[in-house]
């Protein structure tokens, strides 16, 4: 068990649906991490939030759009998306912000599937 | 900018064959590196680290020394087993690079008994 829980686990919506992925992490951690893996690239980080605080934006489009309503709990509001954003969504968090040596402990992903 | 370069896979071993995934780098600095694995259905988790030049990370019998000289981080093992079926990430984090982690494509390992 990694201490970090993503849900829902699978997901598919149409392109004009509204959806949000949650994450929640127990391991007391202060920094959460938004990840997308897609076949044949590397992972893609989106968003880093630290101590609640967004921090980090990697011109990721509008139809995602990320809430850290505390330092525990972390969600992707997802609409409008394309079929290219199929994708695994990855959450991660780490201890005492983003040192270069903090480890990051990730969640099992959300699959997500766009038609 | 910085980078990270994994062979290719997917690799297929029998039990007990020995195991090597090469990793090499390109970055400015002293980079830290890092192994993470991901099971089928699961998400990443740190396999091992290693900090500075000719640091050897090791985890679960497999190990990685960080070569500076060669930029490479090769992961091995000497006997591999069914379990260890999965894909396998190099990664590193840099000082210079806003301590982002720069993720290698992954190379799957498929173990048959």
């Amino acid at each position: 068990e990694t201490g970090v829980t993503q849900t829902p686990r699978h997901l598919v919506m149409g392109m004009t649906n509204k959806k949000s992925l949650k994450c929640e992490q127990h391991l007391g951690h202060n920094a959460m991490y938004w990840y997308k893996q897609s076949a044949k690239k590397p992972l893609e980080l989106m968003f880093v939030y630290n101590f609640k605080e967004q921090t980090e934006n990697n011109s990721v489009p509008s139809r995602f759009s990320p809430e850290c309503p505390n330092s525990s709990h972390l969600f992707l509001h997802l609409h409008t998306l394309q079929p290219e954003d199929s994708a695994l969504y990855l959450c991660a968090s780490s201890q005492g912000g983003t040192g270069i040596n903090n480890e990051q402990f990730f969640g099992p992903g959300t699959r997500l599937t766009v038609l | 900018g910085d980078s990270v370069t994994q062979m290719e896979g997917p690799v297929t071993l029998s039990e007990e064959a020995f195991l090597t995934i090469n990793c090499t780098y390109t970055a400015t600095g002293y980079p830290s590196l890092f192994w993470y694995v991901q099971y089928p259905g699961e998400g990443l988790q740190l396999l091992l680290k290693a900090t500075k030049a000719d640091d050897k990370g090791s985890n679960k019998g497999f190990e990685a020394t960080y070569r500076k000289e060669t930029t490479s981080f090769h992961l091995e093992k000497g006997s591999v087993q069914v379990s260890d079926s999965a894909v396998y990430f190099c990664a590193l984090r840099n000082a210079g690079n806003n301590r982002k982690l720069i993720w290698g494509l992954g190379t799957s390992l498929a173990v048959n008994p």
